[in-house]
């Protein structure tokens, strides 16, 4: 479970802001990804990265973004166009950049919205 | 676009009988299925997983099955114990060069003591 860490564990959003999500890996991974989890709901994806400075939007992408300049950090901003933010946000990471490999997942973080 | 569909959303069972969750997948390229287990606000964690050589996999009280002309997966628990009670999802791998990861909507297992 150790190696990749997300913060904060709570986040609050407020009307028109833009908020950000850190996500870190020492795994020395390649990949990472950033997913959103609504009750009932399974994992979405929002972005993905598989090597640094580069990244590519996934299911959901509309109102969030990412930058991976280091291998080892892919931070997600929710912007105020993404209506709807209130959720669990999921950050993972995997060795290769494959996409067929076990994902390993960070704590999580819950946004919230005031 | 390509969808996992994932039954039954809950799964009620006593303890020591088995439980079986099924999934399906749209996508016949498809070719690596994992399962995932995530307990109340936790993070999701793998428990096995298949790729499409295979047709079974088995660790301990755990197994999953393929069936790729039916486009279908299975995961097997036997010997429940409440400690299994959590959401577990099912995935299957989509796309070309780069197979990202669809998820299915996950299953409640209650196992009562």
């Amino acid at each position: 479970d150790g190696g990749i860490t997300q913060s904060p564990k709570y986040l609050f959003r407020k009307e028109g802001q833009n908020v950000t999500l850190s996500c870190e890996q020492n795994l020395n991974h390649d990949a990472m990804y950033w997913y959103r989890q609504d009750p009932g709901q399974g994992l979405r994806l929002i972005y993905y990265s598989q090597i640094v400075n580069d990244f590519q939007k996934g299911d959901i992408a509309e109102g969030y973004s990412v930058s991976r300049e280091k291998k080892e950090s892919f931070p997600l901003t929710v912007t105020s166009a993404q209506k709807n933010p209130t959720a669990f946000y999921l950050c993972a990471s995997t060795p290769g950049s494959s996409g067929k490999e076990t994902q390993y997942f960070g704590p999580g973080t819950r946004l919230l919205v005031l | 676009g390509e969808n996992v569909e994932q039954h039954p959303s809950t799964l009620s069972v006593q303890e020591g009988d088995s439980a079986v969750i099924k999934c399906t997948y749209s996508d016949s390229a498809s070719n690596y299925f994992p399962w995932y287990k995530q307990e109340l606000g936790k993070r999701p964690q793998l428990i096995i997983d298949i790729r499409s050589n295979v047709g079974e996999k088995k660790d301990q009280r755990i197994a999953v099955t393929l069936n790729k002309t039916a486009k279908h997966f299975s995961l097997h628990i036997t010997e429940t114990q409440p400690e299994d009670s959590a959401v577990y999802f099912c995935a299957a791998s989509i796309g070309g060069g780069f197979q990202k990861l669809v998820f299915g909507t996950g299953t409640r297992l209650l196992v009562s003591p």
